[in-house]
């Protein structure tokens, strides 16, 4: 079974400034993916960026950047220069990968972002 | 293009009632998967079809049930609502049911139990 943690439900940032959000998986599989999604107020998901599980180099997406280290299972979001935009909610997620089973995301709890100005 | 598209935007039913909810992937997508996303969680995963074939299926009662027709919309059905499935239900495809290929959301219906 795969799990993704946010440990931060709320995060503000002042407009300009970068910003990590959080997130830790645990899976026992040895290929899997791994996402970033914005969720706005209005609902519908968006897909920001994505890590492969044997990726060696960090996914970039302009302003986005995921902070992937492996050994600690962790997987952090960095957004570069906050924008009012930004505020949303964040959602990480996995999934496996390969052949026919990545047919499921699995979703942390997500993070507040609030961008002040 | 147009993207994932869902219908209705909201609905609102009362216990025992049964809901049905539609989905239209993006042109070409052949993949659709569903997901409810319960106020202050993130989304859970209710099924996966592909080629009109059910692919996976998530951790929810038989009362959850879904189809893929030949043009790869899809309808998420719902019997003997509870209070409990208040939630966003969300759509979503992608143009392949395996590998890594990106998985695009619809804006989700949110059905209101009471």
């Amino acid at each position: 079974a795969q799990k993704i943690t946010q440990t931060q439900p709320g995060m503000f940032v002042q407009e300009k400034e970068a910003v990590t959000l959080d997130c830790t998986y645990d899976t026992s599989d040895q290929s899997y993916g791994l996402f970033w999604y914005k969720q706005p107020s209005s609902g519908e998901m968006i897909f920001l960026i994505y890590q492969g599980s044997y990726d060696e180099q960090n996914a970039t997406e302009g302003r986005y950047s995921l902070n992937f280290q492996k050994a600690r299972k962790s997987a952090n979001l960095v957004i570069s220069a906050s924008q009012l935009g930004d505020s949303a909610m964040y959602f990480c997620a996995m999934s496996p990968s390969g052949g026919g089973s990545n047919y499921k995301l699995t979703f942390g709890k997500g993070t507040l972002l609030t961008v002040n100005p | 293009d147009a993207g994932v598209t869902q219908s209705p935007t909201h609905l609102i039913k009362t216990r025992g009632q049964h809901v049905t909810l539609r989905c239209s992937p993006i042109s070409g997508h052949k993949s659709v998967s569903w997901y409810q996303q319960v106020l202050g969680q993130g989304p859970q995963f209710i099924f996966q079809y592909y080629e009109k074939e059910e692919r996976g299926r998530g951790n929810f009662p038989d009362r959850f049930s879904a189809r893929q027709f030949p043009n790869y919309s899809s309808e998420l059905n719902v019997n003997a609502l509870l209070l409990g499935d208040s939630a966003l239900y969300l759509c979503a495809s992608r143009a392949r049911a395996g590998g890594y290929n990106e998985q695009f959301f619809g804006p989700g219906t949110r059905l209101t139990v009471l």
